[in-house]
Order: structure tokens, then sequence, then C-alpha cells
């Protein structure tokens, strides 16, 4: 059982903007920043936003991130075949460990 | 570029001890906290632990009692070791660099991570 809460997969078709949501408490999200990470089939995971909303470079801007409350968000506008794959949530806790999401399986249909 | 390399044992009896090392490559070792998180076959990423050369260390609470993590400053290498290992510890485990450490206000956690060890713990 994560402590931060995804839905276990999504889809969307071809140019759609779909939202994976990421829910956890007042001692992670609620007070520290939320980071989210992209991973495919047999390959380590990448970071795609950091503290809360911000992009790495090379990151491209159709990935979005916002957080409210105990709640973050990471959206990805222009849907594309490439962007199949495993999309994790990850927050510092303040009872000093990072939490994961169970992550959200996103297929491009 | 900073590089991870990790090593270790791919395949162990239930209780005995599982041990892999990581190398890092190419930036600076010192500043950071260096993790290890580990996800089991079809599922999601679970944190282990992180620690930096200055000391400071932090620890799953789920799995603090069977973890401990070194670090070599000379070779810039850190290590997990987790004891009485059962099938629940099978999981493919990454190094990762963490968060950053002391006067470093890296942003950026879990940025870098290493290739990734499949361990097995089978009888």
């Amino acid at each position: 059982q994560s402590v931060l809460t995804q839905s276990p997969s999504m889809s969307g078709t071809p140019g759609q903007t779909v939202t994976i949501s990421c829910s956890g408490r007042s001692s992670n999200i609620g007070q520290n920043y939320v980071y989210w990470y992209q991973q495919f089939p047999g390959t380590a995971p990448k970071v795609l936003i950091y503290r809360n909303n911000q992009r790495p470079s090379g990151v491209p801007d159709r990935f979005s991130g916002s957080k409210s409350g105990t709640s973050a968000s990471l959206a990805i506008s222009g849907l594309r075949s490439e962007d199949e794959a495993d999309y994790y949530c990850a927050a510092w806790d303040d009872n000093s460990k990072w939490v994961f999401g169970g992550g959200t399986r996103l297929t491009v249909l | 570029q900073v590089q991870l390399q990790q090593w270790g044992a791919g395949l162990l009896k239930p209780s005995e001890t599982l041990s892999l090392i990581c190398s890092v490559y190419g930036g600076s070792f010192s500043g950071y906290y260096w993790s290890w998180i580990r996800q089991a076959p079809g599922k999601g990423l679970e944190w282990i632990g992180e620690k930096d050369n200055a000391g400071g260390s932090n620890y799953s609470p789920s799995l603090e009692s069977r973890v401990t993590l070194s670090i070599d400053t000379s070779k810039n290498q850190i290590s997990l070791t987790l004891a009485s290992a059962t099938a629940a510890d099978t999981a493919v485990y990454f190094c990762v660099r963490g968060q950053g450490s002391g006067a470093n206000a890296h942003p950026v956690p879990f940025d870098v991570w290493g290739l990734g060890t499949l361990v097995t713990v089978s009888s």
C-alpha cells in the first residue's frame, strides 16, 4: 500500500489532454514539494516535474504539474504515443522519509 | 555527466544478506544524499533509504531494522545491505542521486539513476 494514492491506470487518445492525480496528507504533499517521474518498461525512471511545477531542461512543455492542498496533478497535453508509460508522484514526508505513489499506467489508444 | 554504476549478487537464499554497491562517476559525490530505491516485479517504486557523506541518513520505517547504508568517500561509493532477506525483497534495486545535503540546495531529487540490479530471493 503506497503512501501517496494514484489511479492505477488511465488512457487517452493522441492529441488529448490527460491529468494524473496524486493524493497524500498534510505531512507529505501538504507541507512539501511534489515530484513526478516517468518510467518505460525495463528502464529507470526519469524526472518530469520537480518542486510541484518545474520542468528540468529537455522535458517538453506538454508536461505540467500543479499542487493544491494535499493533492497534486500531472497534466499531459497533446498526448503522443510515446507518452505511454508509468507515472509516479513522490514527496518528502515530515516523518523523515520519501514516499511514492503506486504509479499510474498511461495507455495511449 | 554523473553516472552511477551498481553491482552485487543477483540471487540469494532466504535469510541471507543482500549486498549492493554503487559507484559514482563524473560528478560531485559530496553535497548529495544517495538513495536506494527498489521496484518489485510489476510493482511501484519503494524508497529504501538515503545517506550523505556528512553523516546524514534517513531510512524507510518499514525497512530500517534490516537496512544499513554505508559511504566510502575515498571511492565515491555507497553500499546497501539488507539483512534477513525474504522473497518479498525480490526486486530491481536502483542506486539514485537524491536531494542536496548541507549547503547544496540541489532542487531535483532522484535525477540520476543507476541501471538497476535485479535481486531474486529464492530457495
